[in-house]
């Protein structure tokens, strides 16, 4: 089956840093990649919507400065969340998908849990 | 208001049991529905959809749901619980109006042997 890989899965840094994070579909091209945020205890919520060579959509009240999403190839999408604070710590996952939205087939990463100290 | 409710939060049922997870939406017309499973360390995979049609609808690893619209519900079933399906599940809607998905808090099932 399709596999998406998220690296890292688990990364600490201290407020005002900028962490990057990986998205990568393993054995598929992904026309579409979808970033999303999960709160303890809470349902995942859309960042942005990503496409090979263009620029990211994002959701109403995320901010495109804040949090930079690169899609550089069919394969790989990068999400740097830039000056993080604690308010960023949250769980970050993307999805991949050979259609345009997220009513197509998603394949999703298996997460990477944010700890800004 | 639009919106996606899975009442229960946590669910425990002893292996061989039968499962019910409940799912409810708010919405104007009928949404396209998704139910979603989240193992441990894993990514979400997605179980079944409803698009139109048969209302009653199977998917992997042999969880079926029933789409009720008089009750605004889109249930999970499966007949028989494996401790492998212990898991975070996720029911989500698309409204027919857009290509988003709205998903709901989750329901975590725990299976005891």
């Amino acid at each position: 089956g399709a596999v998406v890989s998220q690296h890292p899965s688990r990364v600490i840094c201290k407020s005002g840093t900028s962490v990057k994070i990986e998205c990568r579909s393993l054995d598929f091209q992904a026309t579409t990649m979808f970033w999303y945020r999960q709160f303890p205890k809470k349902s995942l919520m859309l960042m942005a919507t990503s496409n090979e060579g263009s620029k990211a959509t994002y959701e109403q009240g995320v901010e495109k400065d804040k949090f930079l999403i690169n899609h550089a190839s069919l394969t790989l999408s990068t999400l740097t969340v830039t000056s993080a604070h604690p308010e960023d710590s949250s769980f970050y996952i993307c999805s991949a998908t050979t259609g345009t939205s997220q009513w197509d087939e998603q394949f999703f990463g298996p997460g990477t849990r944010l700890t800004v100290l | 208001a639009q919106s996606v409710t899975q009442p229960d939060i946590h669910i425990t049922v002893s292996e061989g049991a039968s499962l019910e997870l409940r799912c409810n939406y708010s919405y104007g017309a009928t949404p396209y529905l998704f139910w979603y499973v989240q193992s441990p360390g894993q990514g979400l995979q997605l179980l079944l959809k409803y698009f139109s049609g048969d209302t009653l609808v199977q998917g992997i690893k042999g969880f079926e749901a029933e789409f009720k619209r008089s009750q605004s519900s889109f249930n999970l079933r499966k007949p028989s619980v494996h401790w492998s399906d212990a898991a975070e599940y996720f029911c989500a809607v698309g409204p027919y109006n857009t290509d988003k998905l709205i998903f709901g808090t989750g329901t975590r099932l725990q299976v005891f042997p």
